[in-house]
């Protein structure tokens, strides 16, 4: 099994420039989850997707993002437009989805975004 | 509002001894705490996960507690080694907001 991939793995922009992250979940997850991560704010849920649905979307900090799931093998994370603060690193992390309350998630190797 | 702490932030040892990692919520009202390893530059790796039924988790050298009542996990990590350098994270899922909330970490540096 591959894992959760995830892509780009580094992504350098300049401020006002649309990013877009991607994630491709374990096969057969049902649930995905996107995280950020940042020296202050430590590991921060953004949304979760439960059978390609979004579930939760309240993490997310402001219009500027959104995610989809357009089907249970590809989720994209879309900032437009990125903004300096946006600077962190993002993970994307699957699970079984059987009980989105007691499963291990499995987590990518993050994108590492950096906007100028 | 779940909140997680642990305590220290850093940590170095020689290797070989045992390490004892805090965690601690203030919701007691949790399904579930999970431990997670995560090395520089990397994502984060499952350890172990404790049901909020559940007392103790073991898996090899770890060994993760869970006092829910007092709102406290321990993780012990039996005969340290180099390679257990990481930052170590835990997180809950609590009953109200549904969501794996994590600790800041404790960053583990364990000493040839």
């Amino acid at each position: 099994d591959a894992g959760v991939i995830q892509s780009p793995r580094h992504e350098v922009t300049e401020m006002g420039q649309e990013v877009t992250l991607r994630c491709k979940p374990i096969s057969g997850h049902n649930s995905l989850f996107w995280y950020r991560q940042t020296m202050m704010r430590g590991l921060e849920l953004l949304i979760y997707f439960n059978n390609n649905v979004p579930i939760d979307d309240s993490g997310m900090p402001e219009d500027r993002f959104s995610a989809k799931m357009p089907n249970a093998s590809f989720s994209t994370l879309k900032i437009q437009p990125s903004e300096p603060r946006d600077s962190a690193v993002y993970f994307c992390a699957s699970s079984p989805g059987t009980s989105e309350y007691q499963e291990t998630q499995y987590f990518g190797p993050g994108t590492r975004l950096l906007v100028l | 509002k779940q909140e997680v702490t642990q305590i220290p932030a850093a940590l170095s040892v020689p290797e070989g001894e045992n390490l004892v990692l805090n965690c601690s919520f203030t919701d007691s009202a949790i399904y579930n705490l999970q431990w997670f390893r995560q090395d520089p530059g990397k994502g984060l790796t499952s350890l172990l996960l404790i049901q909020s039924s559940q007392r103790e988790q073991t898996s090899g050298r770890l060994n993760a507690s869970l006092d829910k009542s007092s709102g406290r996990s321990t993780l012990y990590i039996a005969a340290s080694q180099p390679g257990d350098s990481a930052t170590y994270l835990c997180a809950v899922i609590s009953a109200a907001g549904n969501k794996l909330t994590f600790g800041g970490g404790t960053r583990v540096l364990v000493k040839p």
